[in-house]
């Protein structure tokens, strides 16, 4: 049972544009979500976070939005550059001491110039 | 401030065999966490350590294990390898595991690879 997902395998922008990438979860218990960008041979960078008391968070070029209603987040990129292509991983903790992260798939974008 | 160091990066075990993996936390951070990454799969939760207590365990059977030591670094064993453990195996530390609102940082991993 995949509690985390992004159905989108990849995605691709041209650069400029605003890339949307979309995550869903199916547990109630998660306050917590994170996105974390990886290069290929590299760990996962961290990148924005966001609590479950929010339903925005935003750090320069990048804003998360939490739908805690449709159990929905979703990261903007504006704008898009191409050293942003990489894979974008959604992952979620369901906080206490339970401190463990689910993450997606995974979603590869690609940043065209 | 230097990151989350994992070694080795690389590392060809053959069936049978165990391997033991390391991971040195970024300074101050006292919890740290195992994931395991395939393709099929994706990232997995192995483990993560706070104190050298294991706080919490994923769904793995118990040839992976794991310790950490009084200055946060940790070690990852695996025992009788298989052919499905071929993986990326990352580690994780963060600041304050008691306030959930912390990201981990990740390290850029240990690639197992078994023939």
């Amino acid at each position: 049972d995949q509690q985390v997902k992004q159905n989108s395998p990849s995605l691709s922008v041209q650069e400029g544009r605003i890339s949307i990438l979309n995550c869903d979860y199916t547990n109630s218990m998660f306050d917590y979500f994170l996105w974390y960008k990886k290069y290929p041979a590299e760990g996962p960078t961290f990148l924005i976070s966001i609590s479950s008391i929010k339903d925005k968070n935003e750090d320069g070029r990048f804003t998360v939005f939490l739908n805690k209603s449709a159990k929905h987040l979703s990261l903007h990129i504006v704008p898009s550059q191409p050293g942003d292509s990489a894979v974008y991983f959604c992952a979620a903790n369901a906080g206490g001491s339970n401190y463990k992260l689910t993450f997606g798939k995974g979603t590869l974008l690609t940043v065209n110039p | 401030k230097a990151g989350v160091t994992q070694t080795p990066r690389y590392l060809i075990k053959t069936r049978g065999q165990q391997v033991t993996l390391s991971c040195s936390p970024i300074s101050g951070h006292r919890s740290v966490s195992w994931y395991q990454q395939t393709p099929g799969q994706g990232l997995q939760f192995l483990f993560e350590y706070f104190s050298e207590t294991q706080r919490n365990k994923g769904n793995f059977p118990g040839r992976f294990s794991g310790r950490q030591f009084s200055n946060s670094r940790s070690e990852m064993n695996v025992s009788t390898l298989e052919l499905g453990d071929s993986a990326l195996y990352l580690c994780a530390s963060s600041l304050n595991p008691r306030d959930t609102n912390q990201p981990q940082h990740f390290g850029d991993g240990t690639r197992l690879s078994i023939l």
